[in-house]
């Protein structure tokens, strides 16, 4: 069964500090991995892609990493601020198209200060 | 350029009700899809469109109609609420971008309570 998990399922830090989401999926063909970040009462918005060939990619102070092998991704997230509280949810596509989409239930972070 | 929008921003319904949830984007998207978002869980798909006038189940359709019949508007229907369709609701538009993915935006979603 084609599956996405995320761990852990909530989290608090304090600002400043570095932390790192994981992501393990079961989705086969695998064609993309998405990482979202949904602040509280918002639709989710795109942090990274990365393709089968790529395993790693940064956005700012958001780095992904993708272990195609291992089936595992993971979301660093270097020097959090306080706008960094939100959902942060991986994705995973077996087609280019996104017919075929696996969403995790996402991880809760929360920063504080 | 407004995106993906949704109204209303919640909504209470009584069993057996009916409504409709709206949906617009301005970003001439063909692609067009509506999630469903229950805690502890992953979005789920109901209904999407791949153009004006196509549409197609998701993963949890029963309950729930659409149509398309502009590029722009992609109404979701509920046709006689349940309780169990409380939940939080997200329309999302996407493009197929040029390295062989796509790119896809959401709408600020609509909480729905059904008592």
């Amino acid at each position: 069964k084609n599956q996405v998990e995320q761990s852990p399922q909530s989290l608090i830090i304090l600002e400043g500090k570095n932390c790192t989401l994981q992501c393990n999926y079961t989705v086969s063909p695998f064609s993309n991995l998405r990482w979202y970040k949904q602040d509280t009462g918002r639709g989710p918005v795109s942090l990274t892609i990365m393709t089968f060939s790529e395993n790693t990619k940064s956005n700012g102070r958001y780095t992904a990493t993708l272990d195609a092998d291992t089936k595992q991704s993971s979301l660093h997230i270097t020097a959090s601020q306080l706008s960094d509280s939100a959902s942060y949810i991986c994705v995973v596509s077996g087609d280019t198209g996104g017919f075929k989409t696996i969403f995790g239930a996402g991880t809760r972070l929360f920063v504080k200060a | 350029n407004a995106g993906v929008t949704q109204t209303p921003k919640f909504q209470v319904l009584k069993t057996g009700q009916s409504m409709t949830l709206q949906c617009a984007q301005d970003m001439n998207h063909e692609y067009m899809s509506w999630y469903r978002q229950d805690p502890g869980m992953g979005l789920r798909l109901i209904h999407y469109s791949v153009g004006a006038g196509i549409t197609d189940q998701g993963e949890v359709p029963n309950g729930y109609n659409v149509s398309r019949s502009t590029t722009e508007d992609f109404p979701l229907r509920l046709l006689s609420a349940a309780p169990s369709q409380t939940s939080v609701y997200f329309c999302a538009s996407r493009f197929l971008s040029g390295q062989g993915s796509y790119e896809q935006y959401f709408g600020p979603g609509t909480r729905l309570t059904v008592t």
